[in-house]
């Protein structure tokens, strides 16, 4: 059961650069996030999606798009990378209803020189 | 203000303490509270649910209180492994976390 999947684990990046954040899960979640975690903080949402096709903003999306083109798996991309995106990078899906818990993929690590 | 706020402590304590972290929040219309432990930056990972009624789960008991808009984590007889970060998770449709409460336990 590999419930949420991310991938790269780690990347480095020059400025300027493009990347995509893949995440991929198996639960069958309506609902799917991206959130960043920078030191000493908490984690803040970037953009979400609550089904397939639909994307929303978070908190700090600026610099960030995302896609939800199939039900499973939701794209963060990066379109010129900046130093200030360095952080840790997670995933997280949920079914719709209320009280439903977050599961969280095992993050990617960003640094962007 | 922030909308979910934690005392980031660190906490120090022996094993076998019992220890308690506090949350508060700030959205009236929030519906479902957890906790969440994060370890060396790792993903967090779901501890408990909060319910109104107060829940417990072995040495790990929650409560919440609608009308302070306050939650709290009681852990008793701390071991080891309990070293970690722990998140306060309010949602009212979307999740908002806390900067977290660390806390180490000490031979």
């Amino acid at each position: 059961n590999a419930g949420v999947t991310q991938t790269p684990k780690f990347r480095v990046l020059k400025t300027g650069q493009s990347m995509t954040l893949l995440c991929a899960q198996d639960m069958n979640h309506e609902y799917m996030y991206w959130y960043r975690q920078d030191p000493g903080m908490g984690l803040r949402l970037i953009h979400y999606s609550v089904g397939e096709g639909t994307t929303a903003k978070g908190e700090v999306p600026d610099g960030y798009n995302v896609s939800r083109l199939k039900k499973q798996n939701f794209l963060l991309g990066l379109e010129s990378a900046a130093p200030s995106q360095t952080s840790v990078y997670f995933c997280a899906s949920s079914y719709p209803k209320i009280g439903s818990p977050l599961h969280f993929g095992n993050g990617t690590r960003l640094t962007v020189t | 203000r922030k909308e979910v706020e934690q005392d980031p402590g660190p906490f120090n304590v022996p094993e076998g303490a019992t220890v308690a972290f506090n949350c508060t929040y700030s959205n009236s219309a929030s519906q479902s509270f957890f906790w969440y432990r994060q370890d060396c930056r790792k993903e967090p990972k779901l501890l408990m649910s909060v319910y109104s009624s107060g829940n417990e789960d072995g040495r790990f008991t929650a409560q919440l209180n609608r009308a302070s808009q306050y939650i709290s984590l009681l852990i008793r007889d701390s071991k080891l492994s309990d070293s970690a970060t722990y998140l306060c998770v309010v949602s009212a449709g979307k999740s908002t976390f806390g900067d977290g409460t660390t806390l180490t336990v000490k031979p």
